[in-house]
């Protein structure tokens, strides 16, 4: 089944040690997309990838950084890790950019910081 | 500037009993989406049902059906003859014209009680 799959499901860094996050599909889906989700929240983009235009989000801290090497892979990269980074990050894709379709999530990897 | 509002934060349900979860929405685009997206305890974000301003009838998908009212801008999502595997958090959620980012509403939690 075509699907989107983020590795690993969870992951646990040191405070101020980067840290990278992979999501990959099979879907062959123009976009990409990276959600942050804390504890009891609703989930919130980061940044997303159209094809190889990437469109960050105003209020996402430069902490954060994204690379798409291909149309299969995406990654997030957490330079410096602090406490408050510590929440499930959700990769999704969709076909485009045109209002209306679906976005299809990956499982999800949950970041635990020491 | 769009905004999703879930004003239920947890329901119970009865087993095989029908449930409404309700959703208000606030957006100056006259062209927009709507959807719905189950989140179980493991985390990841399942694709429900979708609505688009311009539809004139009701979106359904299985039990899963979505009562959109335009004028009073709500899209309320019924899920009919409930199981247990239907106890998870659900999120509506809005795509604007330009672009297909998500905004989330804050979630309604749902427990199935056998």
């Amino acid at each position: 089944d075509a699907m989107v799959i983020q590795n690993p499901r969870y992951q646990v860094t040191q405070f101020g040690k980067p840290v990278t996050l992979s999501c990959s599909q099979t879907l062959n889906h123009n976009v990409m997309y990276w959600y942050q989700q804390k504890s009891s929240q609703a989930p919130k983009l980061l940044f997303h990838y159209y094809d190889k235009d990437f469109n960050n989000e105003a209020d996402t801290p430069d902490n954060f950084q994204s690379r798409r090497p291909n149309t299969s892979f995406c990654f997030l990269d957490i330079r410096s890790p602090g406490l408050g980074d510590a929440a499930m990050y959700l990769c999704a894709t969709s076909r485009d950019v045109t209002g209306g379709q679906p976005q299809h999530f990956g499982d999800g990897t949950r970041l635990s910081i020491l | 500037a769009q905004k999703i509002t879930q004003t239920q934060p947890g329901m119970f349900v009865q087993e095989k009993e029908a449930v409404t979860l309700d959703c208000t929405y606030d957006t100056s685009d006259q062209s927009y989406g709507l959807f719905w997206y189950k989140q179980p305890s493991s985390g990841e974000m399942i694709f429900l049902i979708y609505q688009g301003s311009y539809d004139e009838q009701n979106a359904t998908e299985g039990r899963y059906s979505l009562n959109f009212q335009k004028a009073r801008k709500s899209a309320n999502l019924v899920i009919s003859a409930s199981q247990l595997g239907d106890s998870a958090m659900y999120f509506c959620a809005m795509t604007e014209a330009a672009g297909n980012k998500l905004t989330f509403g804050g979630g309604t939690r749902v427990l199935v009680k056998p």
